[in-house]
């Protein structure tokens, strides 16, 4: 049961474009989203978050933009440069009371590779 | 943000032998600490969440005297892999979370058993 999807593995982007990455997820309990970025045999690095009760959240070049109503959400890189090329994971947490309570929920990840 | 150290980076054991991994946040104080594992080319998978001062709360599926947690001060929490096997070789990653939801990662463990 995924809970969270990441439905493209992996997007090539030229340097200086924008990189859009995509989240969808099923769980209407999830109330607060994450996005990290991963390299090989590192752990996660924490890059952008947005509540539920925003719909845009811009950090510098990292925007994250949610849609509850479609329970999607989308990490947008601009410009994009070639040390953003990683493994970008969403994450999803439920800020409610009970077993799943404070509980990240990764997507599978999407590779992105930003050439020169 | 916040730092959170992950030690050792690598361990190489035989099968049989007992792996301890620590997880230290390193500028702020973790009352709940999380493991994961990554398999090769798949997301991060909880293992458990670590509670400082009592006892850790296992996923479905995880073997908790396999998987041996211990949270003693809120600083640091460490993983122990008993008897470990072949099976158990895999990427072991710790987070904690300063209080809000944004969880710090550690950099992270690869376990080798030959």
């Amino acid at each position: 049961d995924q809970q969270v999807k990441q439905n493209s593995p992996s997007l090539s982007v030229q340097e200086g474009r924008i990189s859009i990455l995509n989240c969808d997820y099923t769980n209407s309990m999830f109330d607060y989203f994450l996005w990290y970025k991963k390299y090989p045999a590192e752990g996660p690095t924490f890059l952008i978050s947005i509540s539920s009760i925003k719909d845009k959240n811009e950090d510098g070049r990292f925007t994250v933009f949610l849609n509850k109503s479609a329970k999607h959400l989308s990490l947008h890189i601009v410009p994009s440069q070639p040390g953003d090329s990683a493994v970008y994971f969403c994450a999803a947490i439920s800020s409610a009371g009970g077993t799943s309570y404070g509980k990240l929920t990764f997507g599978q990840g999407t590779i992105l590779t930003v050439h020169p | 943000g916040a730092v959170v150290s992950q030690h050792p980076s690598r361990v190489i054991c035989k099968s049989g032998t007992s792996v301890k991994i620590e997880c230290r946040s390193l500028d702020f104080q973790a009352t709940t600490m999380f493991w994961y594992r990554q398999f090769p080319k798949k997301s991060l998978m909880l293992m458990a969440t670590s509670n400082e001062g009592s006892k850790a709360t296992y996923e479905q599926g995880v073997e908790k005297d396999k998987f041996l947690i211990n949270h003693a001060s809120l600083t640091l929490s460490t993983l122990t892999v008993t008897s470990a096997h072949p099976e158990d070789s895999s990427f072991y990653i710790c987070s904690a979370r300063t209080g809000g939801n944004i969880q710090y990662f550690g950099a992270g463990t690869r376990l080798s058993v030959l």
